[in-house]
């Protein structure tokens, strides 16, 4: 497996809530933690959840995650213009021996 | 607070080798908190986990580039130096350099990212 399979594309209006899924298998999602970073255009990506569903400090409560078997989602709640970015899953992978990243997900706010 | 900083050329001709740099600020390469770690992002598309590098100098690599990959440490002067051997345009790509918590697997801190660009 390359990447993990996330929708191209998710949009809402604001308020809204919306999930972005991230599918894996047994040796990533599966046994390990996921992780949730968002990228601003132009900009690196910025680091937004870990171990499934963590928030570090300055990251709001509008953000969650979860995690199912081989499958993760992010959540965002009260949908705002500043969250069009586009948001990527990672996992580290048992069988790479390497760090696998989501194919991407493109949030936009309508 | 770590800070990266992305150093190298922005042109690389084909069959040549790719020289990346980042120095690293507020931490020190040779702490036993961080892997460090480089990633890629070719122009639009997703990001690429290109491998990794511990203070004792073990190294991990993606094994779709391993064979052309070297990660080092260069300890006196703070950097970690990415070589990226035989390019081509696919090579094309924003080079992120990141930190990596001990023990776990989670990228807490990104380098601004340089653009290399593949082309004769």
């Amino acid at each position: 497996q390359s990447a993990l399979t996330q929708p191209p594309s998710a949009s809402g209006t604001p308020g809204q809530r919306i999930t972005i899924s991230c599918s894996g298998s047994s040796s990533n999602i599966g046994s390990n933690y996921v992780y949730w970073y968002q990228q601003l255009p132009g900009t690196a990506p910025k680091f937004l959840l870990y171990r499934n569903n963590q928030r570090p400090s300055g990251v709001p409560d509008r953000f969650s995650g979860s995690k199912s078997g081989t499958s993760a989602s992010l959540a965002i709640s009260g949908l705002r213009s500043e969250d069009e970015a586009h948001y990527y899953c990672a996992a580290w992978d048992d069988s790479l021996s390497g760090q696998l990243f989501g194919t991407g997900t493109k949030v936009t706010v309508l | 607070q770590v800070q990266l900083q992305e150093s190298g050329p922005g042109l690389v001709k084909p069959s040549e080798t790719l020289s990346l740099t980042c120095t690293v600020s507020g931490g020190s390469v040779s702490s036993h908190s961080y892997y460090w770690s480089w990633i890629r992002q070719p122009p639009g598309k997703g990001l690429e986990w290109i491998g990794y590098i511990y203070y004792t100098g073990t190294t991990n690599y993606n094994p779709s580039l391993k064979g052309r990959v070297t990660i080092s440490l260069d300890t006196s002067k703070n950097q970690i130096s990415l070589n990226l051997s035989t390019v081509t345009a696919a090579d094309t790509a924003v080079y992120y350099c990141a930190s990596v918590v001990s023990g776990t697997y989670m990228i807490d801190y990104w380098g601004q990212g340089t653009l290399v660009t593949v082309s004769s």
